[in-house]
């Protein structure tokens, strides 16, 4: 099946400083979904990329969808405790099956 | 948030107990998921419900047994459990399980320990 490599597994970071996680695919993908779960808590979607190249922010947040559409990444700037979790990509290859493959995830620890 | 929930959220049960894992999505939705989330093997999906049709099952062990009576519940039947069962079950609902992809909503879980 579908594999969906998502590195780092872990990251500590200072509040302030900034933070990314890479996901791959040996595949090409028809769209990428990126979620976030707080410790204790459930995954939350964050957003959606589907076009080669896209760029999509939230805040601090950039989304970016590579150009053979076989990777993302989610960076994050000048990171806050509030950040703390770990951050899922969701995967669906072109042609392949409609439901997503996540990756393992990153668990960002932000020391204040 | 409410959109999806489930009960219980703490189960403990021995191996030889039978019990029954539910959610309930109150979005509208036509497609339900079962996950399962240990710390080896995050969000493993288990089991996909459209239309209350099961669409896909990957290769779950017997002991987990779902029912989708209608689009808006999902069960997960356990009996006969193991050790290595003991995990985060997590019930997701999207508008739709086929044609565009759609975002998952989450409840917020049951966590099993199984001893």
């Amino acid at each position: 099946g579908q594999q969906v490599m998502q590195i780092p597994q872990y990251q500590h970071v200072q509040e302030g400083e900034d933070f990314t996680t890479y996901c791959n695919s040996s595949t090409t993908l028809s769209n990428i979904q990126w979620y976030k779960q707080r410790p204790g808590g459930h995954p939350v979607f964050l957003i959606q990329l589907v076009k080669s190249g896209e760029v999509k922010k939230q805040k601090r947040l950039t989304f970016q969808f590579g150009e053979a559409k076989k990777n993302s990444s989610l960076h994050i700037t000048a990171t806050q405790t509030t950040d703390v979790g770990t951050y899922f990509c969701a995967a669906r290859a072109l042609g392949g099956s409609y439901i997503p493959t996540f990756g393992r995830g990153t668990s960002l620890i932000v020391h204040p | 948030e409410t959109g999806v929930t489930q009960t219980p959220r703490h189960l403990v049960m021995g191996m030889t107990n039978k019990k029954s894992l539910k959610c309930e999505q109150h979005l509208g939705h036509n497609a339900m998921y079962w996950y399962k989330q240990s710390a080896k093997k995050p969000l493993e999906l288990m089991f996909v419900y459209s239309l209350e049709e099961r669409v896909e099952n990957n290769s779950v062990p017997s002991r987990f047994s779902p029912e989708c009576p209608n689009s808006s519940h999902l069960f997960l039947h356990l009996h006969t459990l193991q050790p290595e069962d003991s995990a985060l079950y997590l019930c997701a609902s999207s508008q739709a399980a086929s044609g565009d992809s759609y975002e998952q909503y989450f409840g917020p879980g049951t966590r099993l320990t199984v001893t």
